[in-house]
C-alpha cells in the first residue's frame, strides 16, 4: 500500500474550516484514500474515504486531486471536540489498515 | 446497537508472565483486527481474521505473540513471556468486510502495562 505525508500539527480556530492535507504520490489506480481521527484515549473512528471522486458526509469533505497524488480533509466549521489525531491512510483492497503517525489537530477556542 | 467491545482495559503484569486480551467484535462483522499503539504513535498493525481463520498475521512481532478466533465472532489476543517493550494499549476492531466500505469500528483498547 501507498505511503501518506501529513504535517505532524496544525491549529485551527474553533468556527473556522479545517484544510488537513495528505501527500499520497506513490497512489496506484485501485487504492481508497480513507481518513480515520483518534481522539485522546479513545480507539480511532473512520470519518471518510474516496477513490477519485470528491466524497461528503456528515463529518467531513474530502478533496482529491485529479491526479490523485494529494488529498485534503475538510472540516467545516471545526469546534473543540474535534480536537484529536488525524490520520490519511491509502489501502487497495481489502485487510489491513496501516496507519501513520498522523497530524494533531488542536482547535483553540 | 454494541459497539466493539475489550477486556480487560487495564492489565498490569509482571514481565515474564502470560496475559490474554479478549475482543467481542460487533455482532455479524467477519473481519476483526488487532493493533497495538505505543505512547506517540499511530496504531501499529498485528493481525487480521477473516472469519475464523488468520488472513494477514504479517505484523505480529515475534512468537510470543498469538491470536485466535475459533468461532468466527470473539478473539484473544494471547502473549507469552512478557516484556516490558510490549507495554502498549491493544486495540481491536472489526468490520463487514464483503462490503468494503473501509470502515473499520474500533474498541476502546486494553493498555497493557508489564512491569
Amino acid at each position: 500500500d501507498a505511503k501518506t505525508t501529513q504535517p505532524p500539527s496544525m491549529d485551527c480556530a474553533e468556527g473556522r474550516a479545517a484544510n488537513l492535507p495528505c501527500n499520497h504520490s506513490t497512489i496506484s489506480g485501485n487504492e481508497y484514500v480513507y481518513w480515520y481521527r483518534q481522539i485522546h484515549s479513545q480507539g480511532p473512528q473512520y470519518i471518510i474515504h474516496g477513490l477519485k471522486n470528491n466524497e461528503t458526509n456528515e463529518m467531513a469533505s474530502l478533496i482529491i486531486t485529479e491526479d490523485r497524488k494529494s488529498s485534503t480533509l475538510i472540516l467545516p466549521h471545526a469546534t473543540l471536540r474535534d480536537t484529536a489525531v488525524y490520520y490519511c491512510i491509502v489501502r487497495g483492497g481489502w485487510g489491513k489498515l496501516q496507519f501513520g503517525a498522523g497530524t494533531q489537530v488542536v482547535v483553540t477556542p | 446497537g454494541a459497539g466493539v467491545s475489550q477486556t480487560p482495559s487495564n492489565k498490569v503484569t509482571e514481565k515474564g508472565k502470560y496475559v490474554e486480551l479478549r475482543c467481542d467484535p460487533i455482532s455479524g462483522h467477519t473481519a476483526l483486527y488487532w493493533y497495538r499503539q505505543s505512547l506517540g504513535q499511530g496504531p501499529e498493525f498485528l493481525i487480521y481474521f477473516q472469519g475464523t481463520g488468520a488472513a494477514d498475521d504479517s505484523g505480529l512481532p515475534n512468537d510470543r505473540f498469538f491470536a485466535v478466533r475459533p468461532e468466527g465472532s470473539v478473539s484473544t489476543l494471547k502473549i507469552q513471556r512478557t516484556e516490558r517493550g510490549d507495554s502498549a494499549v491493544y486495540l481491536c476492531a472489526s468490520s463487514r468486510e464483503g462490503f468494503d466500505t473501509g470502515e473499520l469500528f474500533f474498541g476502546e483498547g486494553s493498555r497493557l502495562t508489564v512491569l
